[in-house]
C-alpha cells in the first residue's frame, strides 16, 4: 500500500490566517491526490482534487499544490467554518489510501 | 444532486455478519465514470477504503471477509463484513468514487459488542 503521511498532525491558528497542511506519499502518484474537510458528525467534504482542482462550490481561498511526492493544502485566509480535520487521499493504486489527518483548532 | 443514505444495523455480535445497504438517490448508479464504495472511520483514528461494488475491488487487509454488490434496478449498494471483532466498530460511510470521493452519505455507527 501507499503510505500517505501528512504533517502536522495538529495545528493552531487564528481566524484571518493563512495556514499549510503537506501531505507526502511513499512513491511517486503523479497528481492522484485529492483533499477532504471532515467535521465531526458530518460527511467528509472533497475540497480539492488532482492535486490542484478546487471541487464545485468550494471557496477560493482553498488551494492546492504539488512537487514531485509532496502535496499542500493552503487556506488563505482562515474563517470559523474552516476549522475541521483534513485528510489527503492517493488513488494511484489500490487501495486508496488516507493520511492520517490533520486537525486544524482555533488558537 | 447526489444523495446517499446507509441503513442498517447499528449493533452487531462478535464473529457475526455485519451487513449495510446504501440507497442512492439524485442520479444514475450506472456508470462508466464512477463506481460505489465503503469507506469507515473507527472512533479517534483516520479513514479506511473498504471496496467498491461496481469493480469489487477490495481492500487486502479485508477481503477475505467482504462482498460487495449492486442493485442499480432499485439504487442501492451493499456491503457484507464476516467474522466482525471489536476492530470492526466504526463509522461506515457509503461513497462515490471516481479516483476521488465527490458524494458521501452521512455515515452509519456500527458497533460489535456481545
Amino acid at each position: 500500500d501507499i503510505q500517505m503521511t501528512q504533517s502536522p498532525s495538529s495545528l493552531s491558528a487564528s481566524v484571518g490566517d493563512r495556514v499549510t497542511i503537506t501531505c507526502r506519499a511513499s512513491q511517486s502518484i503523479s497528481t492522484y491526490l485529492h483533499w477532504y474537510q471532515h467535521k465531526p458528525g458530518k460527511a467528509p467534504k472533497l475540497l480539492i482534487y488532482d492535486a490542484s482542482t478546487l471541487q464545485s462550490g468550494v471557496p477560493s481561498r482553498f488551494s492546492g499544490s504539488e512537487s514531485g511526492t509532496d502535496f499542500t493544502l493552503s487556506i488563505s485566509s482562515l474563517q470559523p467554518e474552516d476549522f475541521a480535520t483534513y485528510y489527503c487521499q492517493q488513488s494511484y493504486s489500490i487501495p486508496p489510501t488516507f493520511g492520517q489527518g490533520t486537525k486544524l483548532e482555533i488558537k | 444532486q447526489v444523495q446517499l443514505q446507509e441503513s442498517g444495523p447499528g449493533l452487531v455480535k462478535p464473529s457475526q455478519t455485519l451487513s449495510l445497504t446504501c440507497n442512492v438517490s439524485g442520479g444514475p448508479m450506472y456508470s462508466s465514470n464512477f463506481d460505489w464504495s465503503w469507506i469507515r472511520q473507527p472512533a479517534g483514528k483516520g479513514l479506511e477504503w473498504i471496496g467498491r461494488s461496481g469493480s469489487t475491488d477490495y481492500s487486502p487487509s479485508l477481503k477475505s471477509r467482504v462482498t460487495m454488490w449492486m442493485d442499480t434496478a432499485k439504487n442501492q449498494f451493499f456491503l457484507k463484513l464476516t467474522s466482525v471483532t471489536a476492530a470492526d466498530t466504526a463509522v461506515y460511510y457509503c461513497v462515490r468514487e471516481r479516483d476521488y470521493f465527490d458524494y458521501w452519505g452521512q455515515g452509519t455507527l456500527v458497533t460489535v459488542s456481545s
